[in-house]
């Protein structure tokens, strides 16, 4: 089985802290997703990437930005965090998105305070 | 974006069946139909997905109408452990777009 692995589970930080959030896949998955979840808006794409050194903004990008320097691994970097901030964080990632969809992470519940 | 309706919320009794509908409209003739589901405090897992037949797994089954629609989620016989949020997605690019899905709540 595809397994999404992210570095942390739960994560408290403080305001203006540059935070990383780390993700692998073991797959040789070309695509990588990061989305947050909040109550009542679902989840929201953050940034995208198709291949290494790729990325692409999603819906949400500001206050974000990403790395993938390794086809494995797709790191979410909050360069001075807020708390608005606050959320579970998501990871996916997919061979061919439309047919084989999306291997997601357990999440990472972001606090700032 | 590609977008689904589905009810907000959904009851079913343990061991009894679970249909959980999706309308997707707007679907194109290559959009796959995926279907997820994320139990509490955890990343949303797949359940099934299909293109235009019927599909079956060991999770669940996809009913999809000849028009394709709208589809079905089959849950043969609910267990508590299938209480989850349920999301109906048209996968079409290179992203899948989630909605709000249906909370589905299963009495002991």
């Amino acid at each position: 089985d595809v397994k999404v692995t992210q570095s942390s589970r739960y994560l408290v930080k403080r305001t203006g802290e540059k935070v990383f959030l780390e993700c692998v896949q073991d797959m040789d998955h070309e695509n990588m997703f990061w989305y947050r979840q909040d109550p009542g808006l679902g989840l929201r794409l953050i940034y995208f990437s198709y291949d290494v050194k790729m990325k692409e903004k999603g819906d949400i990008p500001e206050g974000y930005s990403v790395s993938r320097e390794k086809k494995e691994r797709f790191s979410l970097i909050l360069e001075s965090a807020s708390t608005n901030q606050t959320s579970m964080y998501l990871c996916a990632s997919s061979l061919i998105v439309q047919y084989y969809g999306y291997t997601f992470g357990s999440g990472t519940r972001l606090t700032v305070v | 974006d590609a977008k689904t309706t589905q009810p907000n919320s959904m009851e079913s009794n343990e061991e009894e069946p679970v249909h959980l509908p999706c309308n997707h409209s707007t679907i194109s003739g290559t959009d796959y139909i995926h279907w997820y589901r994320q139990l509490p405090s955890q990343g949303p897992e797949y359940v099934i997905h299909g293109l235009t037949s019927n599909v079956n797994n060991r999770m669940a089954s996809l009913a999809i109408a000849e028009d394709r629609k709208s589809s079905t989620l089959i849950l043969h016989r609910a267990t508590l452990r299938d209480a989850a949020v349920y999301y109906c997605i048209e996968a079409s690019g290179s992203r899948l777009t989630f909605g709000e899905g249906t909370q589905l709540t299963v009495n002991p």
